[in-house]
């Protein structure tokens, strides 16, 4: 079992729509949440940073956590074709020095 | 005025082949690392330094050698190169230890073993 589990996808929705991004994970000691956004042939770029269970906000993107479900969330509200990308879930720990990588969910946004 | 720069950006080479990738970054960070990412989208770490010093070296092989000048480069040097090792190579980059700040990732390397 790999240590993040993430839905590959791929995932279409119309422009506009609520776009709703998971991962579950197994091992405890992560307290330290990301979520990057990849555009095709480019690198990962860091989308939003969480370090508590709950949600939290930047603009149009929510990450929500949920450390007791071992569950963490990415909400994207008034998607626009531009948000067409692969998001990766990625996960760490005080004193560990590498990010854990979900396998990313591929996203289409049609105008 | 590029955070975290890779060359080449593209790499066709022949099997049996050595090859290098340079990477540098002008954020003052203090951690730089490589990942693989296969042809899943699948990142995983590979490499780890920490102001000159290797930190993480996961299962890799031994034809695969990192080497830090200093804490502003990272290369990737590869040895007898094979198919298998096909793949978009990052560099990235995080202001300490720990990454609980987030990376900054270069555009990636494509290498292609033929």
């Amino acid at each position: 079992q790999k240590e993040v589990e993430q839905d590959p996808g791929p995932l279409s929705v119309p422009e506009g729509a609520i776009v709703s991004l998971n991962c579950t994970y197994s091992n405890s000691a992560f307290q330290y949440f990301m979520w990057y956004r990849q555009y095709s042939r480019k690198g990962p770029e860091l989308l939003m940073y969480t370090y508590s269970s709950g949600n939290k906000e930047d603009g149009r993107f929510t990450a929500q956590v949920d450390k007791s479900s071992k569950y963490i969330s990415l909400f994207i509200r008034d998607s626009q074709p531009s948000d067409s990308a692969t998001y990766l879930c990625a996960m760490t720990y005080f004193g560990n020095e590498k990010l854990t990588f979900g396998t990313g969910t591929r996203l289409t946004i049609i105008p | 005025d590029t955070a975290v720069s890779q060359t080449p950006k593209y790499l066709v080479t022949q099997m049996g082949n050595d090859k290098s990738i340079k990477c540098e970054q002008n954020l003052g960070h203090d951690t730089m690392y490589w990942y693989k990412q296969d042809s899943k989208k699948f990142l995983k770490i590979m490499f780890s330094y920490n102001n000159k010093e290797l930190i993480i070296n996961e299962t890799v092989p031994n034809r695969f050698s990192p080497k830090s000048p200093d804490k502003a480069h990272l290369n990737l040097h590869i040895n007898s190169l094979e198919l298998g090792d096909s793949a978009v190579y990052f560099c990235a980059s995080s202001l300490v230890a720990g990454s609980n700040y987030g990376y900054t990732f270069g555009s990636g390397t494509r290498l292609t073993v033929v």
